[in-house]
C-alpha cells in the first residue's frame, strides 16, 4: 500500500533554514504530481506548491517565491522541500501529499517550530 | 494570495443531513470544480471528494460533493459522531497558477 513518511519534528531560530523530507512507497515515484501544505496552529491549510517527480520541475505559491526549494531523490523515492529565511510566521505543520486528481495521500506531517 | 470561502462553523443533530458550502470564482470552484478534504484533530486531512463528485476507494456514500457556478457544496448524510471535524475546500487557481483551499468549516455533530 502507499506509504508517506516524513521527517521528525524540528527547532530552529529566526534567519536559518530547515529541510523535511518525505519519503514514499508502494508505487511508482515519477507518476504522480507532490505537493507541500502548510497548517500553522489553530489555523487552516495553505498550498505551498508542488514537485514533478519526474522531472524535477517545480511550481511553488507566490508567497514562497524566493525561500523555498523543492527537489527529490529517484534513488529514494523522497522529495524535499527547503524554506529558508525563517521567521515565527513559519512556525507550523509541513505535510507533504501524493496528487491523483486530489491530494490523496498525506505524510504524517512535520512540526517545525522556530523560536529564539 | 485568495482563497475560498467557507462559514466557519455548522451544527447538526446526529443522523441528520449537512450541506457545507464553499464559495469561490470562475478561475477557481467555477473552472475545476472543488475537492474535500475531512481533518480531525491532531490528524493529517483526508480526501473525500475530488473533481466534484470523485470518491476516493473507501470513502462512505454518505459524503457527495456537487457544484453549481462558483459555489461547491458537500452534503453529508446520516450524520455520525465520527464526522465532527473540520471540513475544507480546495481547488486549482488558473489566474494564480496555484492551489487554493477555503479557511475551513467546523462541523459540530449535536
Amino acid at each position: 500500500q502507499v506509504q508517506v513518511v516524513q521527517s521528525a519534528t524540528e527547532v530552529k531560530k529566526p534567519g536559518a533554514s530547515v529541510k523535511v523530507s518525505c519519503k514514499t512507497s508502494g508505487y511508482t515515484f515519477t507518476t504522480y504530481l507532490m505537493h507541500w501544505v502548510r497548517q500553522a496552529p489553530g489555523q487552516g491549510l495553505e498550498w505551498m506548491g508542488i514537485i514533478n517527480p519526474s522531472d524535477g520541475g517545480t511550481g511553488y505559491a507566490q508567497k514562497f517565491q524566493g525561500r523555498v526549494t523543492m527537489t527529490r531523490d529517484t534513488s529514494t523515492n523522497t522529495v524535499y522541500m527547503e524554506l529558508g529565511g525563517l521567521t515565527s510566521e513559519d512556525t507550523a505543520i509541513y505535510y507533504c501529499t501524493r496528487e491523483t486528481g486530489g491530494f490523496e495521500d498525506w505524510g504524517q506531517g512535520a512540526l517545525v517550530t522556530v523560536s529564539s | 494570495q485568495a482563497g475560498l470561502t467557507q462559514p466557519p462553523s455548522v451544527s447538526k443533530d446526529l443522523r441528520q443531513t449537512a450541506t457545507l458550502t464553499c464559495t469561490g470564482n470562475s478561475n477557481n470552484v467555477g473552472n475545476e470544480g472543488a475537492a474535500w478534504l475531512l481533518q480531525h484533530q491532531g490528524h493529517p486531512p483526508k480526501l473525500l471528494s475530488y473533481r466534484n463528485n470523485k470518491r476516493p476507494s473507501g470513502i462512505s456514500e454518505r459524503f457527495s460533493a456537487s457544484r453549481s457556478g462558483n459555489t461547491a457544496s458537500l452534503t453529508i448524510t446520516g450524520l455520525q459522531p465520527e464526522d465532527e471535524a473540520d471540513y475544507y475546500c480546495s481547488a486549482w487557481d488558473s489566474s494564480l497558477s496555484a492551489w487554493v483551499f477555503g479557511g475551513g468549516t467546523k462541523l459540530t455533530v449535536l
